[in-house]
């Protein structure tokens, strides 16, 4: 059963980077898409951007300037670098698995996800 | 950008059925999921390509896709279904797309 275990620091001031990591644990790493999501605080799901095993990446506009996502293949993981925060990046990250596909239209969902880091921007 | 449009709420009686609806241009003419949020918890995928359920999702839940519109439909909702629930689809300009939410009230 994959399990996707993430971490990183979650408290930082602004105009600092904010980094994550996240594991992929009993599971292929190759034939999916790493994703990045975020939820801040009583609000709905923001796509970050994804990553996959080649180190394909694609990042939502809203955000792609300040975005880097990266693969690390020896050891299953993904990361998440998003600079110059402010406190409107203060939310909930998660990391999540993403199954794509093509039959009749192009698909994708994601079918597992991490447990989430709360990353809170606060001078 | 490509972007969906739920109902912010939806109240339904236990034991009745439950819709969401998930609105975005064309819709019908790509794949929409739904996932499931309770409080504290991450989001779980509870439909995918637009009628697919899930290992270990329960028949309750069905879901369908047409014209502009995706419904989530929950028959017979139970307590537990209380929840907030969130379309997504992906497409080519915006990537994955999510739609605002509808929190979900069993009265």
């Amino acid at each position: 059963q994959v399990q996707l275990q993430q971490w990183g620091a979650g408290l930082l001031k602004p105009s600092e980077t904010l980094s994550l990591t996240c594991a992929v644990y009993g599971g292929s790493f190759s034939g999916y898409y790493w994703s990045w999501i975020r939820q801040p605080p009583g609000k709905g799901l923001e796509w970050i951007g994804e990553i996959n095993q080649s180190g394909s990446t694609n990042y939502n506009p809203s955000l792609k300037s300040r975005v880097t996502i990266s693969v690390d293949t020896s050891n299953n993981h993904f990361s998440l670098k998003l600079s110059s925060v402010s406190a409107a990046d203060t939310a909930v990250y998660y990391c999540a698995r993403g199954v794509v596909g093509a039959t009749s239209f192009h698909y994708y969902y994601m079918d597992v996800w991490g447990k989430g880091t709360t990353v809170t921007v606060s001078s | 950008s490509y972007e969906l449009t739920q109902p912010p709420s939806v109240s339904v009686s236990p034991g009745q059925t439950a819709s969401i609806t998930c609105s975005g241009d064309k819709l019908g003419n790509k794949y929409a999921c739904w996932y499931q949020q309770k409080p504290g918890q991450s989001p779980v995928l509870v439909i995918y390509q637009d009628t697919k359920r899930p290992s270990g999702i329960p028949e309750r839940f069905s879901g369908s896709n047409s014209g502009n519109t995706a419904t989530l439909t929950i028959s017979g909702t139970q307590a537990m279904d209380e929840a907030d629930y969130y379309c997504q689809a992906w497409d080519s300009s915006t990537g994955v797309v999510f739609g605002g939410g509808t929190k979900l009230t069993v009265l």
